[in-house]
């Protein structure tokens, strides 16, 4: 079964602190998708994962990728109010040979407080 | 600049009634998709097409219906078949299926709502 797991669902967090979300996903993979939506928003892309063992950083949030673990990292160093947002991991998957398939996590809901 | 407009950004639907979304895009892309967002369900796929007059069904396609005559334009119709089309409704598009290094762009999306 292509599958994508998040995890926390929901996570809330005290400004200046760190937390990680894990993306786990089921099947071959070499390309990952991060990305941000704020409430009745689009999404926006945060990071675009394309090998094993990249490492992509944009301000206070940090990507990484393993892909022979089926595994990939969202770190958050010391949060800020604005980072409150729902964050969602979409895996790009082979299955049935040679197909590919865009997989979705459920999404991480993020309450960043004072 | 480039990105994808949809409109409108709120549509009422009657019972019984089919409407249409509107998903343009500037970006020369050829891939598009259409998806149903609903609240703790992530995202799925409704529709998507990768070249003109050409398009295959997601994963929740039953009760949509959808067009691509132009590259730059994927109406997507939700009919009177679909029997719960409360949601937000995203329309994103892709240089290829293949995302790539790009992954994908998203409109500003749709939130349907039946009255």
């Amino acid at each position: 079964e292509l599958k994508v797991e998040q995890n926390p669902l929901f996570l809330s967090m005290q400004e200046g602190k760190n937390y990680t979300i894990y993306c786990n996903y089921s099947t071959t993979s070499d390309r990952l998708y991060w990305y941000r939506q704020d409430p009745g928003k689009s999404l926006e892309s945060l990071f675009v994962l394309l090998s094993n063992g990249a490492v992509k950083q944009e301000g206070r949030l940090m990507a990484s990728l393993d892909t022979k673990a089926r595994l990939s990292t969202l770190h958050i160093t010391a949060a800020v109010h604005d980072l409150s947002a729902t964050y969602f991991c979409a895996v790009d998957m082979i299955h049935a040979g040679n197909n590919r398939k865009l997989i979705w996590g459920l999404g991480t809901s993020l309450a960043v407080n004072p | 600049d480039g990105g994808i407009t949809q409109s409108p950004k709120y549509l009422f639907r009657k019972e019984g009634q089919n409407v249409t979304l509107s998903c343009e895009q500037n970006l020369n892309h050829d891939a598009m998709y259409w998806y149903r967002q609903d609240p703790g369900q992530g995202l799925r796929l409704i529709y998507y097409s990768q070249i003109v007059n050409d398009f295959q069904k997601g994963d929740i396609a039953e009760g949509y219906s959808v067009s691509r005559e132009k590259k730059e334009s994927f109406p997507l119709t939700v009919t009177s078949a679909q029997k719960n089309p409360t949601a937000f409704y995203l329309c994103a598009s892709s240089i290829g299926l293949r995302m790539g290094r790009y992954g994908y762009t998203f409109g500003s999306g749709t939130r349907l709502t039946v009255v």
